[in-house]
């Protein structure tokens, strides 16, 4: 079946860098859009960004532009979210997450890893 | 961008009994050219991640128990706990895949046992 794995969270001082991946198995990886998907403590949830199952194109929300970058490598199965610039207010569970469709765009998440904890402070 | 907004915030239901939460979008997400609702609606338990329930509107997800049910159209939409069970207790959550990117999420119902 279908399985995400994130790691790569941690605690980071404002500023700092930090570069999440997501591993995936139980599909075929490189037909899927992927997301990052994040939840600050005691809040909702937050789309962070996507990317196409071709790389073609990838978006991000308005809170990261500019400061995260989203990319995959489909030879390896795994998706990594690059952060940088971090902030107090990047705070949060990072997941990443499955669309539920091959190859579509405007679908839902149908699959998500437990999530990474990344903690930005000093 | 598209605003959800869902309602109530929290409800406590007894076990047994119906619970409502509805969410209201502040644009369309019904694409004519395929007649679906581009809404979708999850479950979050604590210390867990989310979890697809139902799937433009109203297609349960394999697995859901059919106690739970999503129905409406356009800019207002409806999930229905027909009977609540002690395990449903969670935050849901809607979420549209109309006008994307950003992919955008209501701000979350509690459901809690009365």
């Amino acid at each position: 079946q279908v399985h995400l794995v994130e790691s790569g969270g941690g605690v980071v001082q404002p500023g700092g860098s930090l570069r999440l991946s997501c591993a995936a198995s139980g599909f075929t990886f490189k037909n899927y859009g992927m997301y990052w998907v994040r939840q600050a403590p005691g809040k909702g949830l937050e789309w962070v960004a996507f990317i196409r199952y071709d790389v073609n194109n990838d978006y991000y929300g308005d809170s990261v532009k500019g400061r995260f970058t989203i990319s995959r490598d489909n030879s390896r199965n795994t998706l990594y979210l690059q952060m940088n610039s971090l902030r107090a207010e990047d705070t949060a569970v990072y997941y990443c997450a499955r669309g539920k469709l091959e190859k579509q765009l405007w679908v839902p998440f149908d699959s998500w890893g437990q999530g990474t904890l990344v903690t930005v402070s000093s | 961008d598209i605003v959800m907004t869902q309602s109530p915030d929290s409800l406590a239901v007894s076990l047994g009994e119906r619970a409502t939460i509805n969410c209201k979008s502040s644009q369309s997400l019904l694409y004519s050219s395929n007649n679906h609702n581009y809404l979708h609606w999850y479950q979050q338990k604590p210390g867990q991640p989310p979890k697809l329930l139902i799937s433009w509107a109203s297609t349960r997800e394999s697995g859901v128990p059919d106690r739970f049910s999503g129905s409406g159209s356009g800019t207002d939409f409806t999930l229905t706990i027909s009977s609540l069970q002690a395990e449903d207790v969670a935050v849901y959550y809607c979420q549209q895949s109309y006008n994307t990117p950003p992919w955008t999420f209501g701000q979350g119902t509690k459901v809690e046992i009365k």
